[in-house]
């Protein structure tokens, strides 16, 4: 138990759906986080949001949509991805966003798009 | 932006020998992280290193941060098959984002 729960674990997806991938972390921290994890890229930083507020977008395809609603919930709403979006996508959580904060990383949920 | 580097890539060794992954950076670093990602699992937070030449140990594995805080070390001391999986280092920049090396992907040969 990580503290950080990523739902679905698996997802399956056609290029001409939509879906998305839900983030629940339990620490009380106020900072999230969602990286992108493939064999090209380990650990690749997508989206920051900071009580609540995006304050990081790291040029990422508007494919990718975050919503955070509120500092414990995450979602990352996925519609016409390619192939190449396959991957890893690990939500992640930290006290603050600031200097020093130690990050906890979800489990993953693992992306196939066909 | 900022990088942090980290070789090598891929290490095998023998279960008992001993392990070494480094991270090197252009710029200072504020401090320093250490984490494991074991095959299939997610990233775990290992420890922080924030003073210059710090050292700081836990129980086979020996983490280093260098005197100009440009670089850090991961050592591990007589391999176990628990230690498979891959090592992380990730550096902050002053009050920048935590910046992820490449990692150093470890198997063990029995």
């Amino acid at each position: 138990e990580t503290g950080v729960t990523q739902t679905p674990r698996h997802l399956v997806m056609g290029m001409t759906n939509k879906k998305s991938l839900k983030c629940e972390q339990h620490l009380g921290h106020n900072a999230m986080y969602w990286y992108k994890q493939s064999a090209k890229k380990p650990l690749e930083l997508m989206f920051v949001y900071s009580l609540e507020e995006r304050v990081e977008n790291n040029s990422v395809p508007s494919r990718f949509s975050p919503e955070c609603p509120n500092s414990s919930h995450l979602f990352l709403h996925l519609h016409t991805l390619q192939p190449e979006d396959s991957a890893l996508y690990l939500c992640a959580s930290s006290q603050g966003e600031g200097a020093g904060d130690t990050i906890y990383f979800g489990e993953g949920s693992w992306l196939t798009v066909v | 932006g900022q990088q942090v580097m980290q070789i090598p890539q891929y290490q095998h060794v023998q279960e008992g020998e001993d392990f070494t992954t480094y991270c090197n950076s252009s710029t200072t670093l504020s401090n320093i992280q250490w984490y494991k990602q074991r095959p299939g699992g997610h990233p775990v937070f290992l420890i922080q290193l924030v003073k210059s030449g710090e050292v700081k140990k836990q129980k086979r594995l020996t983490f280093q941060f260098g005197e100009a805080k440009k670089n850090s070390s991961l050592h591990i001391t007589a391999t176990q098959t628990t230690d498979v999986g891959t090592y992380f280092c990730a550096g902050e920049f002053g009050n920048e984002k935590l910046t992820f090396g490449t990692g150093t992907r470890l198997t063990i040969i029995p």
